[in-house]
Parts: structure tokens; C-alpha cells; sequence
């Protein structure tokens, strides 16, 4: 059974600050990093994926995966309310459908 | 990224019912899938749709309760059978495509109540 582990939260960061989002995986074949987020009623927005081990970053987000720690976090920097939302991370291997977690709620308090 | 058309949005339904729920994706599409959320909780993995044969189902949910089609490649419907309150849910399709193998994307899903 492959699973995909996140602490529910809420977690709260002020509005400026850094907020820092962890992943746990099960399957050491996954190939594939996702990071949706998703505002309350809305659908998975796509943010970041990932692929190969280290940093990758667009504007203020930043993944980063640890293949041998199966560990993959997003980072948020310069935190604006309106990235209040669930944050969810998801994993797949070659060919195969996408293992949600249970989401991160993330609250940006202005 | 694709673009992915889900009605009805929302519906309300009588406990014994069914409903049908349309998908389209408007570019060449790879995988379709369709999940289910339940209030507050994550993503679940119905089933893969596949073109022209029977879905590949995932454990805990089966072809009578959820019969799924998809005629060609850019569209598909989930049914929801025999409704009881506990299908309650957010139903979601979603579609990778050509240019993104790997990469899911959503429709807006459909908000089923039942009563």
C-alpha cells in the first residue's frame, strides 16, 4: 500500500515569513513529486513538481526532494494571506495514477 | 496546462438514484482519472478510465457502483449508482496530457449531496 504522509496542520505563519511544508512517502519507486494546493470548495491547483533530488524553484515556492530520506517539502516565502489554502502532496511512479496525502492547511495570519 | 470541463458542478439527489457525470478535456489527453473527496478529507483514487474497454478500478470500488465510460480520448462520464448519503462527496475527473506525461491536471468537480 502506497502512502503519502503530511501533518494536517493548521499551521500558522505570520504574513512575511516562511512557511515550510514536509512530505513523507512510502514507495521507494516513486518517480514523480507533486505539490496541488486547494482552496476551501475549489479543485487541486497544480504549484510544483519535481523529479530529481535538491531545490527547485519557481518565484516564491520551493520544492525539494530527498529520494534517500523519501522526504519532499515545499517552502512558501514572503507568506501572503492569500495562500491560505490546503496543501497537498502527491506521488507517483512511472505510469501510474497520483497517491494524495491527507493535505497541509496553512494559515497566513496578515 | 489542460483544460478540463466537469458538469454538473453541483446536484442534489434522492438516496436510490443515479447520476452521470460528464468530462471533457479540451487537448490531447494521455490518462483519465477520477477521484473522489470526501468533507475534509484527501484525494481518493476511483479509477483510471480508459479508452474503448472496462476502467482499471482501485481497491474498494467497483464497476456496478461506479460505472465509468470513456468513448475516445478527450471524454468521459463517472456514475454514481443506487445513491445513499455516504457518496456525499466531491467528485473530481482529471487528465494528464501529451506535453505533460506525468503531470495531473483537475476539472472543477462536482459537488454531489445526497438525501
Amino acid at each position: 500500500q502506497k502512502e503519502v504522509e503530511q501533518n494536517s496542520g493548521p499551521l500558522s505563519v505570520p504574513e512575511g515569513a516562511i512557511a515550510s511544508l514536509n512530505c513523507t512517502y512510502s514507495d521507494r519507486g516513486s518517480q514523480s513529486f507533486f505539490w496541488y494546493r486547494q482552496y476551501s470548495g475549489k479543485s487541486p491547483e497544480l504549484i510544483m513538481f519535481i523529479y530529481s533530488n535538491g531545490d527547485k524553484e519557481d518565484g516564491r515556492f520551493t520544492a525539494q526532494l530527498n529520494k534517500a530520506s523519501q522526504y519532499v517539502s515545499l517552502l512558501i516565502r514572503d507568506s501572503q494571506p492569500s495562500d491560505s489554502a490546503t496543501y497537498l502532496c502527491a506521488v507517483s511512479s512511472r505510469n501510474t495514477p497520483l497517491v494524495f496525502g491527507k493535505g497541509t492547511r496553512l494559515s497566513v495570519i496578515a | 496546462s489542460a483544460v478540463i470541463s466537469q458538469k454538473p458542478s453541483r446536484d442534489i439527489c434522492q438516496r436510490g438514484t443515479s447520476l452521470t457525470i460528464q468530462c471533457q478535456v479540451d487537448s490531447q489527453v494521455t490518462m483519465m482519472f477520477w477521484y473522489r473527496q470526501q468533507p475534509g478529507q484527501s484525494l481518493t483514487l476511483i479509477a483510471t478510465a480508459n479508452q474503448g474497454s472496462e476502467a482499471t478500478y482501485e481497491s474498494g470500488f467497483v464497476i456496478d457502483k461506479f460505472p465509468i465510460s470513456r468513448p475516445n480520448l478527450t471524454f468521459s462520464t463517472l456514475t454514481v449508482s443506487n445513491m445513499s448519503p455516504e457518496d456525499s462527496s466531491i467528485y473530481l475527473c482529471s487528465a494528464t496530457t501529451r506535453l505533460q506525461l506525468h503531470v495531473a491536471f483537475f476539472g472543477q468537480g462536482t459537488r454531489l449531496t445526497v438525501v
